[in-house]
């Protein structure tokens, strides 16, 4: 399977603990993108990387997420503290950058869901 | 900026019926137009994308969309809906510039009958 995974599939966690989830893109895909996805509505959108570099970061971002993509392969995606409202899936997605290729196309992988007791 | 709206959070139609699942954009620039499929604990499969080629675009299992400029629509249908073919249908937009984030909709659940 040469798709997006991620891992874990699941987490529980209590308030105030911190969780990390790791994302591995499709291998030759430059970019990579982290969204967050709450009952019942659309993936928002919380940063983006193209190889190591984040590029991007939404206001959704709080200063207790952090993000990172240390050699342009996988990234991580820490909360720190987390709190009820966190609780959510976590998607990430990766695609080709412009000009590297002939798709824009973002390929998801099945997400992280987060349950904050 | 840029904004997806889909008219009708919820959508049923019997099997074999035509599928109609609404969606219309804002977006300042030209966009791109993404419709995904989201089953239940799944992450987001693609169904087709426009990316200002032909209007008509034809996706996987039988799904098409026409990007309708006039309208800033880019309405998904289905001639004839499968009992498969109920989960949840995002339509998502990007701006054809550098970052290329996606802005989606929140959602349609399209339940078919038996």
């Amino acid at each position: 399977d040469t798709g997006v995974s991620q891992d874990p599939r699941h987490k529980i966690t209590k308030r105030g603990q911190n969780v990390t989830f790791r994302c591995d893109p499709i291998s030759e895909h430059n970019r990579l993108y982290w969204y967050r996805q709450t009952l019942g509505q659309g993936p928002e959108f919380l940063t983006y990387f193209q190889n190591e570099a984040q590029l991007e970061k939404s206001r959704l971002l709080s200063d207790r997420f952090s993000a990172e993509r240390p050699k342009g392969s996988f990234s991580t995606l820490e909360i720190q503290r987390t709190e009820q409202g966190d609780s959510a899936m976590y998607l990430c997605a990766s695609s080709l950058a412009p000009g590297s290729g002939p798709t824009d196309t973002q390929y998801f992988g099945p997400g992280t869901r987060l349950t904050v007791l | 900026a840029q904004s997806v709206t889909q008219l009708g959070s919820h959508v049923s139609v019997s099997e074999g019926a035509l599928v109609l699942l609404r969606c219309n954009y804002s977006s300042s620039v030209p966009p791109y137009l993404f419709w995904y499929v989201q089953y239940p604990n799944q992450g987001l499969q693609l169904l087709l994308k426009y990316t200002s080629a032909a209007t008509l675009v034809k996706g996987i299992n039988g799904f098409e969309a026409e990007f309708k400029k006039s309208e800033t629509s880019f309405h998904l249908t289905k001639p004839s809906a499968h009992m498969s073919d109920a989960a949840e249908y995002f339509c998502a937009v990007s701006l054809s510039g550098s970052a290329r984030q996606l802005t989606f909709g929140s959602g349609t659940q399209l339940t078919v009958l038996p």
